[in-house]
């Protein structure tokens, strides 16, 4: 059982905008501005898309966007493409003793 | 341009220990402002964080595998070891380890993982 609640799976059509939301707690997701989320293929290492709720790194597609309210981060990807298909999983800061939680993952899957 | 490459035993038997290696590059541990982590996926299921150390020799434990877990730096070979005592076949998992600013909050940078079977 993942510290952090994510839907098991979201679909898609090509072309169109999902959200996955990411459930945790006052002591994590809503103490801290520190949620990030990845990107994760099969076989493959997961990729960091969003960092500190809402910030993207250099290179990663500006149809990735990241929000929060309370308890509650969310990943936005608009403009759905086949290569956005994969696993996701967001991240969040616990405090010093807890440095990071992960959420359970969720698939995507691009219609 | 930093690379991580995580190395270490395929199988190992319940009750005996743990010992991977991170091997790195692109960044050294002997100055200030790094840390390297190392998390774990059971196949089929969610990253789980381990363990985190930073440049300053801070470590940092997963409340729920701290007895189990110790993570150190050898600076001079570019190279951060945990080993897990105790493995279990839930322990069964690929292992990551991950680069971090210690001013950051997210890994920005992962290994390519290696695979770990727990069993007799």
């Amino acid at each position: 059982q993942s510290a952090l609640t994510q839907p098991a799976s979201v679909s898609g059509s090509p072309g169109q905008s999902i959200a996955i939301s990411c459930t945790g707690t006052s002591s994590d997701v809503g103490a801290y501005n520190y949620v990030s989320w990845y990107q994760q293929h099969p076989g493959k290492a997961p990729k960091v898309m969003i960092y500190d709720v809402s910030n993207r790194p250099s290179g990663v597609s500006n149809r990735f966007s990241g929000s929060k309210s309370g308890n509650t981060a969310s990943l936005t990807i608009s403009g759905l493409q086949a290569e956005d298909e994969a696993d996701y999983y967001c991240c969040s800061y616990r405090g010093s003793s807890t440095l990071a939680v992960f959420g359970g993952g969720t698939k995507l899957t691009v219609l | 341009q930093i690379t991580l490459k995580e190395s270490g035993p395929t199988l190992v038997k319940p009750t005996q220990t743990l010992t991977l290696t991170c091997t790195f590059s692109g960044f050294s541990l002997s100055n200030g402002g790094v840390g390297v982590g190392w998390i774990r996926q059971p196949p089929g299921k969610a990253l789980e964080w381990l363990a985190l150390i930073f440049w300053n020799d801070d470590k940092r434990y997963s409340p729920s595998l701290k007895s189990r877990l110790t993570i150190t730096k050898d600076t001079s070979k570019n190279q951060v070891v945990l080993t897990m005592t105790n493995m279990d076949p839930v322990d069964t998992a690929t292992y990551y380890c991950a680069h971090r600013f210690d001013y950051d909050y997210y890994f920005d940078q992962w290994g390519q993982g290696t695979l770990v079977t727990v069993s007799s």
